[in-house]
């Protein structure tokens, strides 16, 4: 069925430092791909998607591409600051449709 | 527009009590779904409603359960507490299939002592 399967953290980076958190998946076709940010203390909030292969994602300086080559959605972010600090989660619908299924999450600490 | 509301924010609970956690999804949302997450750990998917009715279930026992009302609102019942139910629990929503995304609320904060 479908799944993804995330980088195991913690990822700890000084601020202005790059970032990669990897994401691969299973899935039967091509659906959407998701990722999601938990700040400390809060729900999830979408932080980007992509609807079909070869789409970039972006949003808050954070981008991924969704890769049907190497069945990837990494996600990236040139230049982390402090407030990034949050879990990260990637997720997909599975294979039902109707529900998203998630990674296991990959927690991010920048130090100033 | 309102995002996904959820109620209580922080809650604390004997050991054998019973919990009622609510959601209110955006409006035009019809589906619901629950997920528990505990301390340091990943999501746990719970519940599932979507018109009424519950359309699945994870892998937790019984004493978990819920209903969705006819306004798409949402309750999170948990009966007989145990110390490893100490989590926060997540409601989300999603207009039609959730393929799109869901809408997460803050969460409630559970603890069992």
């Amino acid at each position: 069925g479908n799944s993804v399967t995330q980088m195991e953290g913690p990822v700890t980076l000084s601020e202005e430092a790059f970032l990669t958190i990897n994401c691969t998946y299973t899935a039967t076709g091509y659906p959407s791909l998701f990722w999601y940010v938990q700040y400390p203390g809060e729900g999830l909030q979408l932080l980007l998607k992509a609807t079909k292969a070869d789409d970039k994602g972006s949003n808050k300086g954070f981008e991924a591409t969704y890769r049907k080559e190497t069945t990837s959605f990494h996600l990236e972010k040139g230049s982390v600051q402090v407030s990034d600090s949050a879990v990260y989660f990637c997720a997909l619908p599975g294979d039902a449709g109707n529900m998203l299924t998630f990674g296991g999450g990959t927690r991010l600490m920048v130090k100033p | 527009e309102a995002g996904v509301t959820q109620s209580p924010t922080h809650l604390i609970k004997t050991r054998g009590q019973q919990v009622t956690l609510r959601c209110s999804p955006i409006s035009g949302h019809t589906s619901v779904y629950w997920y528990q997450q505990a301390l340091g750990l990943g999501l746990q998917f719970l519940l599932w409603y979507d018109e009424g009715e519950e359309r699945n279930r994870g892998n937790f026992p019984p004493r978990f359960s819920g209903r969705q009302f006819p306004n798409y609102s949402s309750e999170l019942n948990v009966n007989a507490l145990e110390l490893e139910d100490s989590a926060l629990y997540l409601c989300a929503s999603s207009r039609g299939t959730g393929a799109n995304g869901y809408t997460f609320g803050s969460g409630t904060r559970l603890t069992v002592v």
